[in-house]
């Protein structure tokens, strides 16, 4: 069964828009990771989030996990048409690094 | 630094026939994955090596599926008799090591078609 499932499923949005998507998980965690999954690199990790940490940020990437909700949310802001790719949550739990991943939220950003 | 190497990138077979899938980790990656993804789901984890012991194949389905990592280094995942809904694409990973928070680095997969 997939820990992490995505909301929307699909995204289709304008070139310099942001982009949203959000992911719930169901047990506790040791950490949250994002990964993009396009034709081209395949699957490549974008950020990890431990569970004793709220937001985080890299380049044009923002994470927010809150625990008590068990859930997180991936903001892509000012995005291009090169970020049409699937993202994926993946949830890793304190004992060995096992991932498992949700559904994934396929975003299309149009020129 | 070269990445995750997988071949074959894709392999057609029919069912029943057997197949197998090749990966080499980033050198020096003590912990390496094999994933299953089936088309518009994500990954899912098949079996995780450390060196060259198993330390979680609890979702492998054992009556086919078959993985070694003989050296510690190289791995190879095997199907025998392949089955239609094997159909996916077979993803190897590698890390550092097994704790929580090492990043895995994925290679491009290997896409399986069983007819």
């Amino acid at each position: 069964s997939q820990q992490g499932e995505e909301d929307p499923q699909a995204l289709s949005i304008q070139e310099g828009e942001n982009a949203t998507m959000n992911c719930s998980y169901k047990t506790s965690i040791n950490n949250l990771q994002w990964y993009r999954q396009n034709s081209g690199r395949g699957l490549v990790h974008l950020i990890l989030i431990r569970s004793n940490e709220r937001e985080k940020h890299s380049g044009r990437l923002r994470v927010t996990l809150d625990t008590s909700k068990k859930s997180s949310s991936l903001l892509i802001t000012a995005s291009r048409a090169a970020d049409t790719a699937s993202y994926f949550c993946a949830t890793a739990k304190a004992a060995g690094n096992k991932l498992t991943f949700g559904g994934g939220t396929r975003v299309l950003v149009k020129p | 630094e070269a990445g995750v190497a997988q071949s074959p990138r894709y392999k057609i077979i029919e069912k029943r026939q057997s197949v197998a899938f090749w990966c080499n980790p980033i050198s020096g990656h003590a912990t390496l994955y094999w994933y299953q993804q089936i088309l518009g789901q994500g990954p899912k984890l098949l079996i995780q090596f450390q060196n060259n012991g198993v330390v979680d194949d609890s979702q492998l389905p054992k009556d086919r599926f078959s993985a070694e990592r003989l050296k510690g280094v190289d791995s190879t995942l095997k199907i025998q008799p392949a089955k239609l809904e094997d159909s996916a694409v077979y993803l190897c990973a590698s890390s550092h090591g097994h704790q929580a928070s090492y990043e895995q680095y994925f290679g491009p997969g290997t896409r399986l078609t069983v007819t």
